[in-house]
């Protein structure tokens, strides 16, 4: 595709509810990103992807967070037993080199996730 | 670690006027910056970014940024600006030197363009 897609783009849950949130990036494009960005803030690294491998899980605020991206193309980010304060917009971003400390990301228009 | 300031919440600027978005960073490494930008319910926009070579550097839609190593800063600037220019603009940092380190993004700026 021409950039990176993310669906849903709203998503109401109810509080204890799972949600999953999908991402497509750009074709070709080795490294995958997930970020929260909470309102009024910038965005923040939740995992990486480097093909089907996730390298990165560090910033996964707990173990309700759970991601995966088994061929190495799209991908999806669970959320299980939503709380409130997972309410925020979920950014994916591709990137074409392995890590690529220098490359630029592209990111998706994000989900945003309003629980209640 | 590596952090990220923008000083300032919110920049307001008179159309045609030059505008300035300021950026500074602290990373253990060498710093590769970047700077971004959002308009409502968009993903991040990449704009340009600094990895080395010449301190100033040229992006999209006429904007550049200066880096300044001894003052570890970033800013974004441009000549004249326009009224689309709007948004929210984030600067990034990213540990050149380690491998493992990803984005740090700052808070975030606001611009407005006044017509």
């Amino acid at each position: 595709g021409a950039g990176v897609s993310q669906s849903p783009r709203y998503k109401v849950a109810k509080r204890g509810q799972d949600v999953a949130l999908r991402c497509d990036p750009i074709s070709g494009h080795v490294s995958l990103f997930w970020y929260q960005q909470a309102l009024g803030q910038g965005p923040e690294f939740l995992t990486y992807f480097q093909n089907e491998a996730q390298l990165d899980k560090s910033g996964l605020p707990s173990d309700r967070f759970f991601a995966e991206r088994p061929e190495g193309s799209v991908s999806t980010l669970k959320i299980q037993r939503t709380q409130q304060e997972d309410s925020a917009v979920y950014l994916c971003a591709s990137s074409l080199r392995r890590s690529g400390r220098a490359n630029e990301q592209f990111f998706g228009p994000g989900t945003r996730l309003t629980v209640l | 670690a590596q952090s990220v300031a923008q000083p300032e919440d919110q920049v307001n600027v008179a159309e045609g006027n030059p505008l300035t978005v300021k950026c500074t960073y602290s990373v253990s490494g060498n710093p590769y910056l970047f700077w971004y930008v959002q308009y409502p319910n968009r993903g991040l926009q990449f704009l340009l970014k600094y990895i080395t070579g010449d301190n100033l550097v040229k992006g999209s839609y006429g904007f550049e940024a200066e880096f300044n190593k001894s003052q570890t800063s970033f800013h974004l600037k441009k000549p004249s600006a326009l009224v689309s220019d709007s948004a929210l603009y984030f600067c990034a940092v990213r540990d050149g030197d380690n491998y493992g380190q990803n984005f740090v993004f700052g808070p975030g700026t606001r611009l407005s363009v006044l017509p």
